[in-house]
């Protein structure tokens, strides 16, 4: 079992839709939770920076963390085209400058 | 915010040659730097970590004598590939985190293309 799993996708969307991206983990030690957009031969974007259990909204985009669960969304209000990309989830411990754990990645296509 | 300057952005090089890879912590020191490896369609693969002033980390079936890693200071890190071969086309990444517990930041990534 991986330890962080995330619907690989292809999502697709019309313009202005909700989109809800979602992965679980298996590691307790998972303190940091991130949700990266990255569009195709580009580095990650980071859009969300998460720690407590809740929801941080950032403009159109909301980050929900439950960690009693185990499970982080991604929710993307009045999608865009320029929203199409691939989303990834990412996490780590509590130690400093810890290394990253990434999942699949979910490709997203809004469509007009 | 904080910025990762990665260069090239894409490099094509003969089987056998070496290719160095350059990120730059713009706004900020990084102690700290991750390089990864990217396939297409696929996600991010750590190769290594390298930290200010000492040896960096391989993970698990990385070699170390292909893949040189180099943090001299708290603004570069360099990634240089020796003996290039074709199989090592691909996609690579660098990372930092600009502050103890913030989010990490990615450089643009390098097209690596060995003829």
């Amino acid at each position: 079992q991986k330890e962080v799993e995330q619907d690989p996708g292809p999502l697709s969307v019309p313009e202005g839709a909700i989109v809800s991206l979602n992965c679980t983990y298996s590691n307790s030690a998972f303190q940091y939770f991130m949700w990266y957009r990255q569009y195709s031969r580009k580095g990650p974007e980071l859009l969300m920076y998460t720690y407590s259990s809740g929801n941080k909204e950032d403009g159109r985009f909301t980050a929900q963390v439950d960690k009693s669960s185990k499970y982080i969304s991604l929710f993307i209000r009045d999608s865009q085209p320029s929203d199409s990309a691939t989303y990834l989830c990412a996490m780590r411990g509590a130690g400093t400058a810890s290394k990253l754990t990434f999942g699949t990645g979910t490709r997203l296509q809004v469509t007009l | 915010g904080a910025v990762v300057s990665q260069h090239p952005s894409r490099v094509i090089c003969k089987s056998g040659t070496s290719v160095k890879i350059e990120c730059r912590s713009l706004d900020f020191q990084a102690t700290t730097m991750f390089w990864y490896r990217q396939f297409p369609k696929k996600s991010l693969m750590l190769m290594a970590t390298s930290n200010e002033g000492s040896k960096a980390t391989y993970e698990q079936g990385v070699e170390k004598d292909k893949f040189l890693i180099n943090h001299a200071s708290l603004t570069l890190s360099t990634l240089t590939v020796t003996s290039a071969h074709p199989e090592d086309s691909s996609f690579y990444i660098c990372s930092a985190p600009p502050r103890q517990g913030d989010g990490y930041t990615f450089g643009s990534g390098t097209r690596l293309t060995v003829v």
